[in-house]
């Protein structure tokens, strides 16, 4: 089985100042992770993964997560906020071992970036 | 690339009438998957797709529901009878043999 937890329905952050959205998963194997941002009346967008090697991983817009296997965590974090980040963010795990190719979606978390 | 393409973008419908949301996936993707996001159930996954046969169609509501995929070029889901609790954002989703999924524009949908 697996499972995500993202912990905050809603994060708030002044512009300029770092941001970190937080997730906890649940899987049997090795996880496969991702990050998706959803802006208003838009599809999800891909923002970055982790399936092995580096556990600071990059990705768009200046993003980057750290997978901590012993917390089983996967939190996003950016250095210098902007208000043009503030949208919906979905943590997504796949068990590896599971043999399906059906992730599984945390229930997202609202960041709003102040001026 | 164009990326996944919907439609219609939106669709406004009477109570019992038939409605039926289309995709087209990104040319090489093998699994296909359809979600609802609401307000208060979040995003849900409806049915999954892998190589145009489906695999998983435990989060299909109810009958009203079904969901085909003729080729690997081409998904369509019908809603029918549709009901008002059925409103809501419609994605499709496409990825290759379960990396990164690249998600359309949505299908909001309105049942009055």
């Amino acid at each position: 089985a697996q499972s995500v937890a993202q912990p905050e329905d809603q994060v708030n952050v002044a512009e300029g100042n770092p941001l970190t959205v937080k997730c906890t998963y649940s899987v049997s194997g090795n996880p496969y992770l991702f990050w998706y941002v959803q802006y208003p009346n838009r599809g999800l967008q891909f923002l970055l993964k982790y399936i092995t090697g580096d556990n600071l991983v990059k990705g768009s817009y200046g993003f980057e997560a750290e997978f901590n296997k012993s917390q089983t965590s996967f939190h996003l974090k950016k250095p210098s906020a902007l208000v043009s980040d503030s949208a919906l963010y979905f943590c997504a795990v796949r068990d590896m071992g599971g043999g399906s190719y059906i992730p599984t979606f945390g229930r997202g978390t609202s960041l709003i970036v102040h001026p | 690339d164009a990326g996944v393409i919907q439609s219609p973008r939106h669709e406004v419908t009477e109570m019992g009438q038939e409605v039926t949301l289309r995709c087209k996936p990104i040319s090489g993707h093998n699994s296909l998957f359809w979600y609802r996001q609401t307000m208060m159930r979040g995003l849900e996954l409806l049915i999954y797709f892998n190589n145009n046969v489906p695999i998983d169609d435990s989060g299909m509501p109810e009958d009203r529901f079904s969901a085909k995929m003729p080729n690997a070029s081409f998904s369509t889901l019908k809603i029918q009878p549709s009901e008002p609790r059925d409103s809501a954002v419609y994605f499709c989703a496409s990825s290759f043999s379960g990396d990164t999924q690249y998600f359309g524009p949505g299908t909001r949908l309105t049942v009055l």
